[in-house]
């Protein structure tokens, strides 16, 4: 079957340093994709892997490791409005393929 | 910066209605889609869209269920016979190639 696996939650204070991981198995796969979601808001992109290796944008960076099935988000210099689920989804064909998606991590930022 | 746009935001409906959930997707995008999350829960694919018809379709998508994009604009998501178990969040999403843009969601209440 296909299952991603990701931590529930995290707690970390501002300014620190979060990685969540991944690890994924999936009858096919094409990339790792990363989504923010606020309570009550929309999934909304933050970064996608297809090939092995460490994405960075700005505070966000997203690795990768295809033989390992896994990969992880990494937030630094945390802010409260990090505070957020973030999951995991595995595209597993071309372009236009479904996401299949982890079951989420509630990341909460304290001062 | 264009957006997924769905309407309408919150619907409350009785048990065995039907409802029709709309989305603007965005506007030089080729591949739609439907999600639904219901609430504590992780976000579950329901269809894909392309070239006029249904590209996959989840276990979920049942005879209950169609799409349709009625014009150059818009994508509908249909429920005959709504059940319970059919409240949830859904999202509309569409995307050109890796990146999956989401709407912000129809929230659906069924009586």
């Amino acid at each position: 079957g296909q299952s991603l696996e990701q931590p529930s939650e995290v707690t970390a204070v501002e300014g620190a340093i979060v990685q969540i991981n991944c690890t994924y198995q999936t009858s096919g796969f094409y990339g790792l994709s990363w989504y923010q979601q606020h309570d009550g808001g929309a999934p909304t992109f933050l970064s996608y892997n297809a090939l092995d290796g460490l994405e960075e944008t700005g505070r966000f960076s997203s690795f990768l490791s295809r033989s390992d099935s896994y990969g992880y988000l990494l937030l630094q210099e945390l802010q409260m409005k990090d505070s957020a689920s973030y999951f995991c989804a595995v595209r597993e064909g071309a372009a236009g393929n479904k996401l299949t998606f982890g079951g989420g991590t509630r990341v909460l930022v304290k001062p | 910066e264009p957006e997924v746009t769905q309407t309408p935001s919150h619907q409350v409906t009785q048990m065995g209605q039907e409802v029709i959930l709309r989305c603007v997707p965005i506007s030089n995008h080729l591949y739609f889609y439907w999600y639904r999350q219901i609430l504590g829960q992780k976000v579950e694919f329901l269809v894909s869209f392309y070239n006029n018809e249904i590209s996959e379709k989840s276990e979920i998508f049942d005879d209950q269920f169609s799409v349709e994009r009625p014009d150059g604009s818009n994508f509908t998501l249909k429920i005959r016979s709504t059940k319970l178990e059919d409240s949830a969040m859904y999202f509309c999403a569409s995307s050109l190639a890796n990146e999956q843009f989401f709407g912000p969601g129809t929230r659906l209440t069924v009586l």
